[in-house]
């Protein structure tokens, strides 16, 4: 069954403020953990990993933060822009050669 | 331009035909994966290949085929097994180092009538 998977399906979000995207997962057996960028029509995107022995890890205007005690990882963006507006996967990478993803957040972002 | 590549962008068939969708990419990728997406669903892993002449099924195979004659190439058919074959499908490479960043190509939304 689906192991990654996460809290909200749409996200409604003012620019300029901050977004946080949430997920859960299961497997505490997972090497990496992973967000990607969705928008319509087009193939996902890397945005930012994170290594299961780490808690946070910045990007450029993305922030990662991963709760092993809860089982939960969060994207956080700055500042969100309408750029920003897309849909959000989650992913993990269990330590063989392919990923899995989750089901996707839908961010909306309100001028 | 390096980049991986889906052709085409829609593709209609009839109920009962097999038909092939096209990837291909240029970045030298030892590794390429398909996916299908459906409608507010995340990405579910169909096939993929490590290295040429090599490939393996993923979590959702029954009704496709594959195959990897060469690097740059890696062709998913969709034979009339599939039961439910309208979908978007991905495809994916991955230099084969680091499995985490995956370069997506712009997909083929596949329609069957």
């Amino acid at each position: 069954g689906e192991s990654v998977g996460l809290h909200l399906p749409t996200l409604s979000v003012q620019e300029g403020d901050n977004s946080i995207i949430n997920c859960a997962y299961s497997n505490s057996a997972s090497d990496y953990f992973i967000w990607y960028k969705q928008e319509s029509g087009k193939g996902p995107q890397f945005i930012i990993d994170i290594r299961s022995n780490m808690d946070k890890r910045q990007g450029q205007r993305v922030t990662v933060l991963l709760n092993k005690t809860v089982k939960h990882l969060s994207l956080q963006i700055a500042a969100t822009q309408p750029g920003d507006s897309a849909v959000y996967f989650c992913a993990e990478n269990r330590g063989d050669d392919k990923i899995i993803f989750g089901k996707g957040t839908r961010l909306h972002i309100l001028p | 331009d390096g980049g991986i590549t889906q052709s085409p962008k829609y593709l209609f068939r009839k109920e009962g035909q097999n038909v092939t969708l096209s990837c291909e990419q240029n970045l030298n990728h030892d590794a390429m994966y398909w996916y299908r997406q459906d409608p507010g669903q995340g990405l579910r892993l169909i096939y993929y290949s490590q290295i040429v002449n090599d490939f393996q099924k993923g979590d959702i195979a029954e009704g496709y085929s594959v195959s990897r004659e060469k690097k740059e190439s890696f062709p998913l058919t969709v034979t009339s097994a599939q039961k439910n074959p309208t979908a978007f499908y991905l495809c994916a490479s991955t230099p084969g180092d680091s499995y985490n960043e995956q370069f997506f190509g712009p997909g083929t939304r596949l329609t069957v009538l």
